[in-house]
């Protein structure tokens, strides 16, 4: 069992839809990384958490430190947001990376 | 700036080539970390070094050889790769182990 889960693998809707993606994790973290990489490669980070809730425009990050689980939401979703969504999570001394969520909204 | 820059972009190489791939920062982050990613995988951690001490190594092949010149500037030297090795690597910096900033990538083909 993979140490960090994301759910769904792929996931397609249309524009202004609503979209949550998941990551449940099974080891201990300091924190959880939120990233996107779009087609080309580019990694930008989103968010980092360690407990409680980060908005950032129509982004919203969730983390349940005791339910080792973080959602990330978007809102009125556009096709310029479609792209792979990674969670990543940092143990001790280690980063362990989901395998992520490929994201295609709909015009 | 909030820029990690990366040189050069696209590389092609032979097995018995040497080559180097760059990474700089200007956000005066002391934490830089390479990572190596095949396509439509998730992101393999490489290297990390922490205030210019190498403080991971996953176990990557001799053949990948990272240096840090200084705090700011990042390099991994390639010698005698093989296809398998073609990827595209991502540098990455960030301050205390925290939130980290992403560059381009440099995409990798050995032929």
């Amino acid at each position: 069992k993979n140490e960090v889960e994301q759910s769904p693998q792929n996931l397609t809707a249309q524009e202004g839809e609503f979209i949550t993606i998941n990551c449940s994790y099974s080891v201990g973290i300091s924190a959880l990384h939120w990233l996107q990489q779009h087609p080309g490669g580019g990694i930008v980070s989103l968010f980092m958490l360690s407990s409680g809730k980060k908005k950032h425009g129509r982004l919203i990050a969730t983390i349940n430190i005791q339910e080792k689980h973080s959602s990330l939401h978007i809102t009125a979703s556009h096709p310029r947001d479609s792209a792979v969504y990674i969670c990543a999570v940092r143990g001790d001394d280690k980063i362990i990376f989901g395998k992520g969520t490929r994201l295609h909204i709909l015009p | 700036d909030t820029e990690v820059t990366q040189t050069p972009k696209h590389l092609v190489m032979g097995m018995t080539n040497k080559k180097s791939l760059k990474c700089e920062q200007h956000m005066g982050h002391r934490a830089m970390y390479w990572y190596k990613q095949k396509a439509k995988k998730p992101p393999e951690l490489m290297f990390v070094y922490s205030y210019e001490k190498l403080s991971i190594n996953e176990s990557v092949p001799s053949r990948f050889s990272p240096e840090c010149p200084n705090s700011s500037l990042l390099n991994l030297h390639l010698h005698a790769l093989q296809p398998e090795d073609s990827a595209l690597y991502l540098c990455a910096s960030s301050q205390e182990l925290d939130t980290q900033y992403f560059g381009p990538g440099t995409r990798l083909t050995v032929l």
